[in-house]
């Protein structure tokens, strides 16, 4: 069964305090692996997209890496507004369907 | 429009009570997509749109749940006869072309049955 875990489920960090959101998939047929910010209230915001192991996108404070097996959300000197529920989906080679992992909770204290 | 928008953003329903969830898509956008989310949790995938065709309706949770989109745009998700478990934000997102980069979410309807 295709299936993606994130973890930690929360994470509190102070400003500055540089860490990394982790996502492991198992998926027949990676088409693509997604990453997505939410706040609350909100629908999700796409932030990257991976396709291939090795591959490597950056955005700012954030990058996003991928392995066969997992993807890392390296987060570098975090600010308050980096707060928000950062979600990991996996897009399948046999359809258009995506499959959402629960997420993490990140928050940045002043 | 500029995103995609969601109506009602609150529904409040008595258990047993039908509802209706509308999504406008961004316009042009051919692929449309319903997900469930609980508080808590991530997406959960209910239903997908090709156009007016629903071509994946593998999530949805039972047959109390229908959706429709008759002329490839508007969709309306219904359920019927609510129970205690359908509470939860109910996320409508459209794509150019069904690749994931391309999705864009609505807000979502947080519906609360009682």
């Amino acid at each position: 069964e295709d299936q993606v875990t994130q973890s930690p489920e929360a994470l509190r960090l102070q400003e500055g305090e540089s860490s990394s959101l982790n996502c492991s998939y198992t998926v027949s047929g990676l088409r693509g692996l997604f990453w997505y910010r939410q706040d609350p209230g909100k629908g999700p915001e796409f932030l990257f997209t991976l396709y291939s192991a090795g591959e490597e996108k950056e955005k700012e404070r954030l990058k996003a890496t991928l392995t066969k097996k997992e993807s890392f959300l390296h987060i570098t000197a975090p600010k308050p507004e980096d707060s928000a529920t950062y979600l990991c989906a996996v897009q399948r080679n046999r359809d258009d369907k995506i499959i959402f992992g629960k997420g993490t909770r990140l928050h940045i204290l002043p | 429009g500029a995103g995609v928008s969601q109506s009602p953003r609150y529904k409040v329903a008595k258990r047993g009570q039908d509802v209706a969830l509308r999504c406008d898509p961004i316009s042009g956008h051919v692929s449309l997509f319903w997900y469930q989310q609980a508080l808590g949790q991530g997406p959960e995938f209910l239903t997908y749109f090709q156009n007016e065709a629903q071509l994946d309706k593998s999530g949805l949770p039972s047959d109390r749940f229908f959706a429709e989109r008759p002329e490839g745009s508007v969709s309306t998700l219904k359920i019927q006869r609510t129970q205690q478990e359908d509470s939860a934000v109910y996320l409508c997102a459209s794509s150019r072309d069904g690749r994931g980069y391309g999705y864009t979410f609505g807000s979502g309807t947080r519906l609360t049955v009682v």
